[in-house]
């Protein structure tokens, strides 16, 4: 099956600085991808669609300035955290769906685990 | 906007018991319904899907769901669960219509605990 790799797998990080994700599709081309955010307990909320090529779409009261979104190649899609805060500490998580019919699956990475101190 | 229910967030069953967890979503028109299963420390795999035809729908590891539409429900069934069932099922509804992928609207999961 589709396989997605997200990396790194776990992040500290200081308060201020940045961290970048990376979510790749390895054994598919993926025109969109999904970042997610799950907090303990909850359910993944979506924070933005990513379509190569293009900006990505942020869903309301996700800010794109905080949350960067790459996705410079049919199998890279890029999350960076700029600025991170103790708030941001999270657990992230991309899928990517191959080509753009409606009929296409989400396939989910293992997810990134953000603790800022 | 779309929301997904999923009432129950915690069972314990003990193994060859039944399941059921139940899923109600909120959106009048055409939707796609998934169940998702995250097994501990592992990413979410999809279990089976359903976008239209026959409403019983059979997945991978012996699942099923039932689409009722007048009821908005899309319940997960198993009849005799295992000890590696053990992982957090989550309900997903997207919006159905062709075209582009569209998102995944998600429940807030169930965690089920099998005991031997």
């Amino acid at each position: 099956g589709a396989v997605v790799s997200q990396h790194p797998s776990r992040v500290i990080c200081k308060s201020g600085t940045s961290v970048k994700i990376e979510c790749r599709s390895l054994d598919f081309q993926a025109t969109t991808m999904f970042w997610y955010r799950q907090f303990p307990k909850q359910s993944l909320m979506l924070m933005a669609t990513s379509n190569e090529g293009s900006k990505a779409t942020y869903e309301q009261g996700v800010e794109k300035d905080k949350f960067l979104i790459n996705h410079a190649s049919l199998t890279l899609s890029t999350l960076t955290v700029t600025s991170a805060h103790p708030e941001d500490s999270s657990f992230y998580i991309c899928s990517a769906t191959p080509g753009q019919l409606a009929k296409n699956i989400q396939y989910f990475g293992a997810g990134t685990r953000l603790s800022v101190l | 906007a779309q929301s997904v229910s999923q009432h129950n967030h915690h069972v314990i069953l003990s193994e060859a018991a039944s399941l059921e967890l139940g899923c109600n979503y909120s959106y009048g028109g055409t939707v796609n319904l998934f169940w998702y299963v995250q097994y501990p420390g592992q990413h979410l795999q999809l279990l089976l899907k359903y976008f239209s035809g026959d409403p019983l729908v059979k997945g991978i590891k012996g699942f099923e769901a039932e689409f009722i539409k007048s009821k908005f429900s899309f319940n997960l069934r198993k009849p005799s669960v295992q000890w590696s069932d053990t992982a957090e099922y989550f309900c997903a509804v997207r919006l159905g219509y062709t075209g582009t992928a569209s998102k995944l609207t998600f429940g807030t999961g169930t965690r089920l605990q099998v005991t031997l």
